[in-house]
């Protein structure tokens, strides 16, 4: 049981490049997120999905655009990449909207210069 | 949701329990105590939560005062690999806040020898 598995685990990028981070969980989980960690800033939600075909903004939403085609993953990308995307990308999966239960992935380290 | 406030730091002896402190003075009535860590590197992991009882799990204990205005995380021998971040978040359960798990600064718990 792999749980969350996020591709890549380390890119750096040039500005204005494009990318796509990928997240994957055989948990059959119905709730799919992702975060940034920012240092001093704690953890805070881009965009969230529901369920397969669905998805939806969270805190902080500008610059990144996200798909759920698949019920098991949720990817994230950055059309144009900025060095303010420079951070520490975590993607998570929950059975419910409760608060325990979330599986995180081990992240991916994005820098962008 | 009620604002919680913990040590910066903590240190621990392997083999002994460590008690991590939270405290949420203006926790309603509505609101679960959850604690998280998060391990160098790693993506937060879940560990438990409670309203006003007692709980425990195979990670650990939660004690949460009567008046439930602090609560304690005990890990009953803690470990090496215990040492992380641990966060103590409060917030009310389920409903359509997906998601919004703020983790805050937390307590550095540093396991020695």
């Amino acid at each position: 049981n792999a749980g969350v598995t996020q591709t890549p685990k380390f890119r750096v990028l040039k500005t204005g490049q494009s990318m796509t981070l990928l997240c994957a969980q055989d948990m059959n989980h119905e709730y799919m997120y992702w975060y940034r960690q920012d240092p001093g800033m704690g953890l805070r939600l881009i965009h969230y999905s529901v369920g397969e075909g669905t998805t939806a903004k969270g805190e902080v939403p500008d610059g990144y655009n996200v798909s759920r085609l698949k019920k098991q993953n949720f990817l994230l990308g950055l059309e144009s990449a900025a060095p303010s995307q420079t951070s520490v990308y975590f993607c998570a999966s929950s059975f419910s909207t409760d608060n325990y239960g979330y599986t995180f992935g081990s992240g991916t380290r994005l820098t962008v210069v | 949701d009620a604002k919680t406030t913990q040590p910066p730091s903590m240190d621990c002896a392997e083999g002994r329990a460590a008690n991590l402190p939270c405290n949420h003075s203006t926790i309603s009535g509505n609101e679960y105590v959850y604690w998280y860590r998060q391990i160098h590197s790693q993506g937060p992991q879940y560990i438990i939560h409670g309203l006003k009882n007692n709980e425990t799990n195979e990670m650990a204990s939660l004690i949460i005062t009567e008046d439930r205005k602090s609560s304690t995380l005990i890990l009953p021998h803690a470990t090496l690999r215990d040492t992380a971040v641990y966060y103590c978040i409060v917030r009310v359960r389920g409903g359509t806040s997906y998601g919004k798990l703020t983790f805050g600064q937390g307590t550095i718990l540093t396991v020695h020898p």
